[in-house]
């Protein structure tokens, strides 16, 4: 597709479950982002990938929280034991393709979590 | 460590006033400053940005500046409209090795006709 694009759209799960959100970024972009979005709140970032490795995971909000990204293209963010406070919009972003500034952000329109 | 602080977290102006909104970063070697406008259950989207080596930079009705020795940067919207009412948001892209965008918190316009 020509845009960001994430799935679920929308995920409503039970505390203390597991879920996988995607995030499948535009066609050549390098960079890949998460960012956490509470209600009425900021972008909070979660964690970067260049190509398939992420050289930042520093955002991430404990080890209950893993991102993996295969083939320099769809990537995974995986939360597991499921709290209340995971309840937020997770926002996707890419950029970068080859030759052109690696800085341009384009996000998908996100996955709201809601952890009941 | 990196951080953007964003001022105010609330404007409120009326039709055809300006509106500015003001952003700090922590990191020196920043070199690019993007400003993403998020309308309400939307996704960002950039609408204008500015690299370290320009002062100013202007789109229509909406220009941004950039003091690198303060490590402040600004986004000023004129004659405003209905439609400009979003949240934006300023960024600053870190590097070290790697890089990321940092955002602020985000700045609540209210534009009243």
């Amino acid at each position: 597709g020509a845009g960001v694009s994430q799935s679920p759209s929308n995920k409503v799960t039970e505390k203390g479950k597991d879920v996988e959100l995607r995030c499948d970024p535009i066609s050549g972009h390098t960079a890949l982002y998460w960012y956490r979005q509470r209600l009425g709140q900021g972008l909070e970032f979660l964690i970067y990938f260049q190509g398939n490795s992420a050289p930042d995971k520093s955002g991430l909000p404990s080890d209950r929280f893993s991102a993996e990204r295969t083939g320099e293209s769809v990537s995974t963010l995986t939360i597991q034991r499921t709290q209340q406070e995971d309840s937020a919009v997770y926002l996707c972003a890419s950029s970068g393709r080859a030759g052109a500034t690696n800085e341009k952000l384009f996000f998908g329109s996100g996955t709201q979590l809601s952890v009941l | 460590g990196e951080n953007v602080e964003q001022h105010p977290s609330t404007l409120s102006v009326q039709e055809g006033d300006s509106a500015v909104i003001k952003c700090t970063y922590s990191d020196s070697a920043s070199n690019y400053f993007p400003w993403y406008k998020q309308e309400l259950g939307k996704r960002p989207q950039l609408i204008i940005d500015i690299r370290s080596n320009v002062g100013e930079k202007k789109d229509q009705r909406i220009a941004v500046t950039l003091n690198k020795t303060a490590k402040h940067f600004s986004l000023h919207i004129t004659e405003t409209q209905p439609e400009d009412s979003a949240v934006y948001f300023c960024a600053a892209f870190f590097s070290g090795g790697y890089n990321k965008l940092i955002f602020g918190a985000g700045t609540r316009l209210a534009v009243h006709p």
